[in-house]
């Protein structure tokens, strides 16, 4: 299928405990996305990047950090997790300069 | 700071009905305004309005931009149960690449 894809779908852990995220998408896009999506359903972008490179860096904590192995990929490692990093976390992908954006399912993370 | 903020929260209507749901924004040098339909996994693309591209319409769903009130509407007519989702709202402004979301309008279509 033509998609942008998110594993895992649901992630429960403990505060302090690291996890990744990844995401992958085939659409044939450059530049891919990670949205926040709070228990209020906004949506807030994280970082984005634009052929391996990054471009946009929200306020985010050092924390979290992208990694883009390449253009088709963009993985989400968090460290030392905290009790509000519960939300769902989104990938997404366009072609570079496009603003339309093509999302992937979604990630719920837990923190307990 | 870009701002987009939509109404209503929240609208539940029956099946038939028209609605149209608003959004406004604060954005500099604006390029784009997108919907985007949340059912109850990933945002689905619906429109993109631009200053060259003010009016949209598919099917039963359309969507006019304003550029002077700094707003747009989406318009369903004859909704169905399967419009039941929460609609977003989103600008592309002087962060070229960067969407910013409103928090949406939550849509329910009784039978």
């Amino acid at each position: 299928d033509t998609a942008v894809s998110q594993t895992p779908k649901y992630l429960v852990t403990q505060m302090g405990n690291d996890k990744s995220i990844k995401c992958e998408q085939n659409l044939g896009h450059d530049t891919m996305y990670w949205y926040k999506q709070d228990s209020k359903k906004f949506l807030k972008i994280m970082f984005s990047y634009n052929n391996k490179e990054l471009i946009i860096n929200e306020t985010v904590p050092n924390r979290f950090s992208p990694k883009s192995p390449d253009k088709a990929h963009l993985n989400l490692h968090i460290n030392s997790l905290e009790l509000g990093d519960s939300a769902v976390y989104f990938c997404a992908s366009s072609p570079w300069a496009k603003h339309e954006q093509y999302f992937g399912p979604g990630t719920r993370l837990t923190v307990t | 700071e870009d701002k987009v903020v939509q109404s209503p929260l929240s609208l539940v209507v029956h099946e038939g009905d028209t609605v149209t749901l608003n959004c406004s924004y604060e954005v500099t040098n604006f390029r784009s305004l997108l919907w985007y339909k949340q059912e109850k996994k990933a945002p689905t693309f619906l429109f993109m309005l631009t200053s060259s591209g003010i009016e949209k319409k598919s099917g039963r769903l359309s969507s006019i931009l304003d550029k002077k009130e700094l707003s747009s509407i989406l318009n369903i007519t004859a909704t169905q149960t399967g419009d039941s989702a929460i609609y977003l709202c989103a600008v592309v402004g002087q962060g070229a690449q960067k969407l910013v979301f409103g928090q949406g309008t939550r849509l329910t279509i009784n039978p």
